[in-house]
């Protein structure tokens, strides 16, 4: 059974462009999460998505920042304009159920924006 | 607002010894999950053990073990016979459950560095 995965591993972008994460959740799995990490930092909530739906998105920045989880294909974490202050891992976790209480957590993507 | 606190940011430990790593948090729920994660320099977040709010008995997972006193909002981490490979990142991590969305998701410590010399 394969984890979750998340490409790409390493994005680089410049100023002002788009950057587009990927995860595909476990097999099974329909809930997904999105967090970002810092250097030298825990891990942030940023939004939590079942297919078709956005559950919690208090954890998102107002702007720039947008999440889907279509009914079919990967979870897309999008990113406008990018700016420095973006670069960051960028990690999916899924569980399999509303109430499950392990996340399997994805790779991550290192954004870096020059 | 729940917050997760790991005051130690790095911590080393002779192989084969015994390290313990702290970890407190800020909560008004009863009912929550506390959990310990390693991330090595793959950055890949991988599960060291769990433990159930509503479980007196502390959780453990062959050479880790916890040290849960709930009252106390304090969840250390003790990793026996300490190996090379566990030398990583230790975060420990809370699972919320705001009840106006139901929501699960984590809340994460800054983490703590673990060094194992050999």
């Amino acid at each position: 059974n394969a984890g979750v995965m998340q490409n790409p591993r390493h994005l680089v972008r410049r100023r002002g462009q788009e950057a587009r994460l990927r995860c595909s959740p476990m097999k099974g799995h329909s809930h997904v999460y999105w967090y970002r990490q810092l250097p030298e930092e825990g891990l942030k909530f940023m939004v939590y998505l079942q297919k078709e739906n956005i559950i919690d998105e208090s954890g998102m920045p107002k702007e720039r920042f947008s999440a889907e989880f279509p009914k079919e294909g990967p979870s897309i974490l999008r990113i406008q304009q990018v700016v420095r202050g973006d670069s960051a891992a960028y990690f999916c976790a899924s569980s399999p159920a509303f109430g499950a209480y392990e996340q399997y957590f994805g790779p991550g993507t290192r954004l870096t924006v020059t | 607002a729940q917050t997760v606190t790991q005051s130690q940011p790095e911590m080393s430990v002779q192989e084969a010894e015994t390290v313990t790593l702290s970890c407190t948090y800020d909560t008004s729920e009863s009912d929550y999950y506390l959990f310990w994660y390693k991330q090595p320099p793959s950055r890949q977040m991988i599960l060291v053990i769990r433990q159930e709010a509503y479980k007196q008995q502390n959780a453990t997972e062959n050479r880790f073990s916890v040290n849960f006193q709930k009252a106390a909002k304090s969840f250390s981490l003790k990793i026996s016979d300490s190996q090379l490979g566990d030398a990583a990142m230790y975060f420990c991590a809370y699972r919320s459950r705001p009840r106006d969305t139901g929501t699960y998701k984590y809340i994460f410590g800054t983490g703590t560095r673990l060094k194992v010399l050999a």
